[in-house]
C-alpha cells in the first residue's frame, strides 16, 4: 500500500524557517516525481513545487520561488520542503503528493502537515 | 500564469441526478507533445484530495464510471451521473501543461 507521511509542521514566527519531510513507502520512491501542495484555512488547493524522480528538474509557484526549496533523498525515501522567510500567508496545510507513472497525475497524497506562521 | 476558472462555485444535487462542473483555462492546455495535462481531484470533507481523472478523460484506478471527463483546448467538463452520497466534497481541476502548475478554485458539491 502506498503511504506518504508528512512531518515537521508547527507554529513559527514570521521570518523564520521550517523544513517539512514526507516519508514514502509502498512503492519505489526513486522512480516517481513528487509535488508539494498547500491549502490555507478554508481556502482551495495551491500547487507549490514539483521535483523530478532524479532531482534533475524542480519547479516552483511564484508565491514561494526564492524562499522555498524542494529536495529529495531517494536513499531515505524522503521528500523535503525547506521553507525560509516565512510569512503569515504561508499558513496552511501542506500535502506531499506522488506523481503517477507517465501522465497519470497525482495518484497518492499524504495526510498533510500543518504550518502556522504567527507572532 | 494559467488561470483555471471553475463554475459553478457550488452545486446542490439530488441523489441520483447528474452534476456538471466546468473548468475553463486562460490558455490552451494542449502540450507540444499533443497531450493535455488536465486533471480532476476530489477533496471529501476532512480528507486529503484524491485523483479522479487525468489526461482530460481517463478515470484513475477505482474511480466509478459515473465520473466522465471531457473537453479540449481551453474548455473542460466533469460530469457525475447518478450522484451518490459519497460524491460530496470539493472538486478541483488542475493543469500540469504550463509552468507554474495551477488549480482551479474549486466547486463544492452538496447533496440536497
Amino acid at each position: 500500500e502506498v503511504q506518504l507521511v508528512e512531518s515537521g509542521g508547527g507554529l513559527v514566527q514570521p521570518g523564520s524557517s521550517l523544513k517539512l519531510s514526507c516519508v514514502a513507502s509502498g512503492f519505489t520512491f526513486s522512480n516517481y516525481g513528487m509535488n508539494w501542495i498547500r491549502q490555507a484555512p478554508k481556502k482551495g488547493l495551491e500547487w507549490i513545487a514539483l521535483i523530478y524522480y532524479d532531482s534533475s528538474n524542480k519547479y516552483y509557484a511564484d508565491s514561494v520561488k526564492g524562499r522555498f526549496t524542494i529536495s529529495r533523498d531517494n536513499s531515505k525515501n524522503t521528500l523535503y520542503l525547506e521553507m525560509n522567510s516565512l510569512r503569515s500567508e504561508d499558513t496552511a496545510m501542506y500535502y506531499c503528493a506522488k506523481l503517477g507513472g507517465g501522465t497519470t497525475g497525482m495518484d497518492a497524497w499524504g495526510q498533510g502537515a500543518s504550518v502556522t506562521v504567527s507572532s | 500564469d494559467v488561470v483555471l476558472t471553475q463554475t459553478p462555485v457550488s452545486l446542490s444535487v439530488t441523489l441520483g441526478d447528474q452534476a456538471s462542473i466546468s473548468c475553463r483555462s486562460s490558455q490552451s492546455l494542449e502540450y507540444s507533445d499533443g497531450y493535455t495535462y488536465l486533471e480532476w481531484y476530489l477533496q471529501k470533507p476532512g480528507q486529503s484530495p484524491q485523483l479522479l481523472i487525468y489526461g482530460v478523460s481517463n478515470r484513475f484506478s477505482g474511480v466509478p464510471d459515473r465520473f466522465i471527463g471531457s473537453g479540449s483546448g481551453t474548455d473542460f467538463t466533469l460530469k457525475i451521473s447518478r450522484v451518490e452520497p459519497e460524491d460530496l466534497g470539493v472538486y478541483y481541476c488542475f493543469q500540469a501543461t504550463h509552468d507554474p502548475l495551477t488549480f482551479g478554485s474549486g466547486t463544492k458539491l452538496e447533496i440536497k
